[in-house]
């Protein structure tokens, strides 16, 4: 059991708007501005999205935006793209006993 | 070219050791603190150690505590895994991945993972 929770799978329409959600608690993604999402395709490295809840990376496109609310932190994919199917996960620190935590992951379909 | 490297993966019984390393370059491995991160066969990524910049700080997931043990060599840009103990629940690509901000979980760069398999 993964300590952040995501849902398992969402799908969306090339074009549309879609957001992934993870929960955690107020020790971990409530209490650090310290969450980053990885977009994962099968047999590959994890690719690094977004990091402190809302900063994007140098070339990862404009299209994907992070944005958090108390223990939810969000990830947003706007204009879905046949490429952007893959898996996602959220991460945050959890203080330095913890220190890690990822979320379950998210297999986005884009149908 | 900027890249990390895992090497030393491979089938290994339970109950015996190995030893992940992971060559760095094309950027200062001697200013980011560095994790391991694994991912068992069809799950998701498991947080497994990091290390500071200088190694002066480690920490572990409690999975793997008393069991693994990071560490780095500077002046050889490579980190390593020392994983002794091994137990089946251990089986899983084992990837390290550079932490660009310290030692919180920002990895913007992986390398390729390397696969530990554990089984008699």
């Amino acid at each position: 059991q993964s300590a952040l929770t995501q849902p398992a799978s969402l799908s969306g329409s090339p074009g549309q708007s879609i957001t992934i959600s993870c929960t955690g608690t107020s020790s971990d993604l409530g209490n650090y501005k310290l969450v980053s999402w990885y977009q994962q395709h099968p047999g590959k490295a994890p690719k690094l999205m977004i990091y402190e809840d809302i900063k994007r990376p140098s070339g990862v496109s404009y299209r994907f935006s992070g944005s958090k609310s108390g223990n939810t932190a969000s990830l947003t994919i706007s204009g879905l793209q046949a490429e952007d199917e893959a898996d996602y996960y959220c991460c945050s620190f959890a203080g330095f006993s913890t220190n890690v935590v990822f979320g379950g992951g998210t297999k986005l379909t884009v149908l | 070219q900027v890249q990390l490297v895992e090497s030393g993966g491979g089938v290994v019984q339970p109950g015996k050791s190995l030893r992940l390393s992971c060559a760095a370059s094309g950027f200062t491995f001697s200013s980011d603190g560095m994790h391991w991160v694994r991912q068992a066969p069809g799950k998701g990524l498991e947080w497994v150690a990091v290390i500071s910049y200088d190694g002066s700080y480690k920490s572990y997931a409690d999975s793997v505590k008393g069991r693994f043990t990071i560490s780095r060599d500077n002046s050889k840009n490579t980190l390593y895994l020392q994983m002794n103990s091994l137990r089946a629940e251990d089986t899983a690509v084992y990837y390290c991945a550079k932490d660009f901000l310290g030692t919180t979980p920002n990895f913007d760069l992986w390398g390729q993972g390397t696969l530990v398999t554990v089984s008699s």
